[in-house]
């Protein structure tokens, strides 16, 4: 598909348990980006990817949160000893370009992994 | 901080009637604003990008604002149909690389 790709859609598990999440973003897109959506809430950036480099970790909530990409393209999200306030929807999107300020390039967003902790 | 405010709550109009949707933002303006559009379960859609040079930008039934000086954008949709039921997102950049989301006012079109 042409489309911004996550899996898995949906996640359920245990309090204490590691998580991955994944993300195929558009082929040619060198910015992804991983957001989080709580019920009601607006979505909270985490992390921005240009090319393989993360240039902004600053919204990942905890150190228990780290992400990779490789290759230009997959981006995995990871939580480590996850806790119930992580449940929420991860959101990714891609870009052409990144530095949003100056180009104004639209994000093109998957359908997101709703992870419930139990 | 920079921050966005969305009506939270929800806009219902009747079908055929314009739908106004109001973006206000604090402290600096953005050089852009953009609209996403969202579906319930599903990711946000890019709808409409204004830059802080333009008043009004169009496209098909959407209309989008932009007043530097009240920091607000609005967002129409004339002849509204149920389609156009969802929620409505307004995004500004922040730094170089963040964009910044409202919360997202829900806009509910009956027949």
């Amino acid at each position: 598909g042409a489309g911004v790709s996550q899996s898995p859609s949906n996640k359920v598990t245990e309090k204490g348990k590691d998580v991955e999440l994944r993300c195929d973003p558009i082929s040619g897109h060198t910015a992804l980006y991983w957001y989080r959506q709580s019920l009601g809430q607006g979505l909270e950036f985490l992390i921005y990817f240009q090319g393989n480099s993360a240039p902004d970790k600053s919204g990942l909530p905890s150190d228990r949160f780290s992400a990779e990409r490789t290759g230009g393209s997959v981006s995995t999200l990871t939580i480590q000893r996850t806790q119930q306030e992580d449940s929420a929807v991860y959101l990714c999107a891609s870009s052409l370009v990144g530095q949003v300020s100056d180009f104004g390039q639209p994000q093109h967003f998957g359908d997101g992994t709703r992870l419930s902790i139990l | 901080s920079q921050k966005i405010e969305q009506n939270s709550e929800a806009l219902n109009i009747q079908e055929g009637k314009t739908a106004t949707l109001t973006c206000n933002y604090t402290n600096y303006s953005p050089a852009y604003l953009q609209w996403y559009r969202q579906d319930p379960g599903r990711g946000p859609v890019f709808l409409l990008l204004i830059r802080e040079n333009e008043k009004e930008k169009r496209k098909e039934r959407l209309k989008v604002t932009f007043d530097t000086t009240l920091k607000q954008s609005l967002f129409h949709i004339t002849a509204s149909q149920p389609a156009d039921s969802a929620t409505y997102l307004c995004v500004q950049p922040y730094n170089t690389d963040k964009l910044i989301f409202g919360t997202g006012t829900r806009l509910q079109v009956f027949p």
